[in-house]
């Protein structure tokens, strides 16, 4: 069964930095691209990071390019989202998610980020 | 920038009836690259359909989509009570390299 376990999830003052995980199991984490979408409270989805098999691509959209450093340890099955330099419109539900021909088959649920002071 | 809009926002109906929701792109999309999420209260969205036909695994088939070009949907022909949920379209394109739509809330009427 595929799972993604997202933590790391927290409240943090603007300016402020986190770090999120994203635990996987259950396929062979090796051979998937991966991502993190994200969601405001009450709003809709906003893709914010994806990443090749072997982390040697990574695109990032406008609004966190600079900011955010997507990264995996493929030794450990595990993903990482470096926030930098956090803002108050960061704040949402952040989810990984496997990625396989430009869609997300699986989905984590989600770590919840609160930017505020 | 391809820009997806869904429609209606929020559709108001009963159970067992059959339900159309639009996805417009401000850009044609490649039909390989047009999927479909649902996404209930309080969880994570779930795939429905990719490359804009193509039923997730375990899908019930009243769940149907299609499209070309810059015009999508996705159809249920008889909704069932755990079918009520928001709807999300999604484009893997280049600029920006994923996009999702609004989304459009099924209600109970």
């Amino acid at each position: 069964e595929v799972q993604l376990v997202e933590s790391g999830g927290g409240l943090v003052e603007p300016g402020g930095s986190l770090r999120l995980s994203c635990a996987a199991s259950g396929f062979a984490f090796n051979t998937y691209s991966m991502s993190w979408v994200r969601q405001a409270p009450g709003r809709g989805l906003e893709w914010v990071s994806s990443t090749t098999n072997i982390g040697d691509v990574t695109y990032y959209a406008d609004a966190v390019k600079g900011r955010f450093t997507f990264s995996r340890d493929n030794s450990k099955n595990t993903l990482y989202l470096q926030m930098n330099s956090l803002r108050v419109e960061d704040t949402a539900i952040y989810y990984c998610q496997r990625l396989i021909n430009g869609f997300f088959d699986y989905w984590g649920q989600g770590a919840l980020v609160v930017v505020s002071s | 920038e391809i820009v997806l809009t869904q429609s209606p926002g929020t559709l108001s109906v009963s159970p067992g009836e059959r339900v159309t929701l639009s996805c417009r792109a401000s850009q044609t999309v490649d039909n390989r690259y047009l999927a479909w999420y649902q996404q209930k209260p309080g969880q994570a969205p779930r795939l429905l359909i990719h490359a804009t036909s193509n039923r997730a695994t375990g899908l019930p088939d009243r769940f149907s989509a299609r499209g070309s070009g810059t015009d999508f949907s996705l159809t249920i022909s008889r909704l069932e009570p755990e079918d009520f949920a928001v709807y999300y379209c999604q484009q893997y394109g280049n600029s920006p390299r994923y996009s999702f739509g609004q989304g459009t809330n099924v209600e109970i009427k």
